[in-house]
């Protein structure tokens, strides 16, 4: 079956700029979380949502990064006035229920570039 | 200190080696246990999950000590294929975000 989709692949733009990135989870997937990459380094936690509601965004780095996922399935990440260090790999998953052994299925991410 | 750390290598192996990497996690309340792969450039997957008991796949062997909160793989008679980021990841107790670490580079050589 599908997997966890990522929009856009690339996204390249101007420091100052809005961005959104979005992400299709896995069909029936509850949990939906957003991670960032940086070169060299692990993923980073930013937002996990269980449903529509966002149960944990304790790794959200300012109040410039905003998630919703008004449906339960679809999400968008937002950044506002995006800054050189917002540069990054943003990754997306999903996992069925969100219990602590659940499998998190990662999406292929957004490579976010800000000039 | 960092809540997972691993040795960032580069290893450098040639075919069929054994090699193996280590992770420290620093919170004892930590749960459950993952050693993900990374290639270049594409997201993480779910190599293995790591028990108690210790794990094998295949290849593939993790083992966890609880005591001295360390994490292990081991991968016998490596293959090419094998060559990647392998990365150290920790959850804890309900809480279900996971704690990452920077990864180790493992390059199998012919």
């Amino acid at each position: 079956g599908a997997g966890v989709s990522q929009t856009p692949s690339n996204k390249v733009t101007e420091k100052g700029k809005y961005v959104e990135l979005r992400c299709d989870p896995i069909s029936g997937h509850t949990a939906l979380y957003w991670y960032r990459q940086s070169l060299g380094q692990g993923p980073e936690f930013l937002i996990y949502f269980q449903g529509t509601g966002a149960a944990d965004d304790s790794g959200l780095p300012n109040d410039r990064f905003f998630a919703v996922r008004p449906e339960g399935s679809v999400s968008t990440l937002k950044i506002q006035r995006t800054e050189r260090g917002d540069s990054a790999v943003y990754l997306c998953a999903s996992s069925p229920v969100g219990g602590g052994t659940d499998t998190q299925y990662f999406g292929p991410g957004t490579r976010l570039t800000v000039l | 200190r960092k809540e997972v750390e691993q040795d960032p290598g580069p290893f450098n192996v040639p075919e069929g080696a054994t090699v193996a990497f280590n992770c420290t996690y620093s919170n004892s309340a930590s749960q459950s246990f993952f050693w993900y792969r990374q290639d270049c450039r594409k997201e993480p997957k779910l190599l293995m999950s790591v028990y108690s008991s210790g794990n094998e796949d295949g290849r593939f062997t993790a083992q966890l000590n609880r005591a001295s909160q360390y994490i292990s793989l081991l991968i016998r008679d490596s293959k090419l294929s094998d060559s990647a980021t392998y990365l150290c990841v920790v959850k804890t107790g309900n809480n279900r975000k996971l704690i990452w670490g920077l990864g180790t580079s493992l390059a199998v050589n012919p």
